[in-house]
């Protein structure tokens, strides 16, 4: 099992710019989710899903977009990039439902983003 | 007020020390997750609670649903155990979204 696996480890991108952070996991985790780091605050969440065709938003929306067309994977776009999504990125994975109870939650590695 | 309230933010320790973090809830929940961020790292899962006490190592984590609070004690600690903890809880009502506290920032000198 790799776990979850998010590319990139770091990015910049000029304001106006466009990418797409990957998130695969291999667990077969219904439930997915986005979060961002900034200093001296807690991981806020950016989108999530429990399952294949199914995205809710989160804590912090504005500026993103996903989508999940396949249980293992989980994009999150920047469709149009700002100073303020300077961040550190971290997708994570857990079982969903009643299942979720005794699921741990698996985290990637994270991407550092940079916007200039 | 946050819903997953830490404390203390920061902490330091000498070795072999006994730690206590603590993190207190305003919301039911069905499980509460403890996690470990070292500097620049990933983020690692210690446990998950939905009622009483586990342990793992020279970690253990307890839990007062009555209270709404959570303790994760660090027994014996180890420059390695420096660390930023992080609390977080999946609220009853939330479905499986998960609300995170600010995390604790400890440092165990040698």
């Amino acid at each position: 099992n790799a776990g979850v696996t998010q590319t990139p480890k770091f990015q910049v991108l000029k304001t106006g710019q466009s990418m797409t952070l990957q998130c695969a996991q291999d667990m077969n985790h219904e439930y997915m989710s986005w979060y961002r780091q900034d200093p001296g605050m807690g991981l806020r969440l950016i989108h999530y899903s429990v399952g294949a065709g199914i995205t809710d938003q989160g804590e912090v929306p504005n500026g993103y977009n996903v989508s999940r067309s396949t249980t293992e994977d989980f994009p999150l776009r920047l469709l149009s990039a700002a100073p303020s999504q300077t961040s550190v990125y971290f997708c994570a994975s857990s079982y969903s439902g009643t299942n979720s109870y005794n699921s741990p939650l698996h985290f990637g590695n994270g991407t550092r983003l940079t916007v200039t | 007020k946050n819903e997953v309230e830490q404390s203390p933010q920061n902490l330091t320790a000498q070795e072999g020390e006994f730690i206590t973090i603590n993190c207190s809830y305003s919301v039911g929940i069905s499980a509460l997750h403890w996690l470990q961020q070292h500097p620049g790292g990933g983020i690692v899962s210690l446990f998950m609670l939905s009622s009483g006490k586990k342990k793992h190592g020279r970690l253990i984590a307890t839990i007062n649903i009555q209270e709404k609070h959570s303790s994760l004690h660090i027994t014996a600690s180890h420059p390695r155990d420096s660390a930023v903890y992080i609390c977080a809880v999946r609220s009853t009502s939330s479905g499986d979204k998960l609300t995170f506290g600010t995390g604790t920032r400890l440092a165990v000198r040698p």
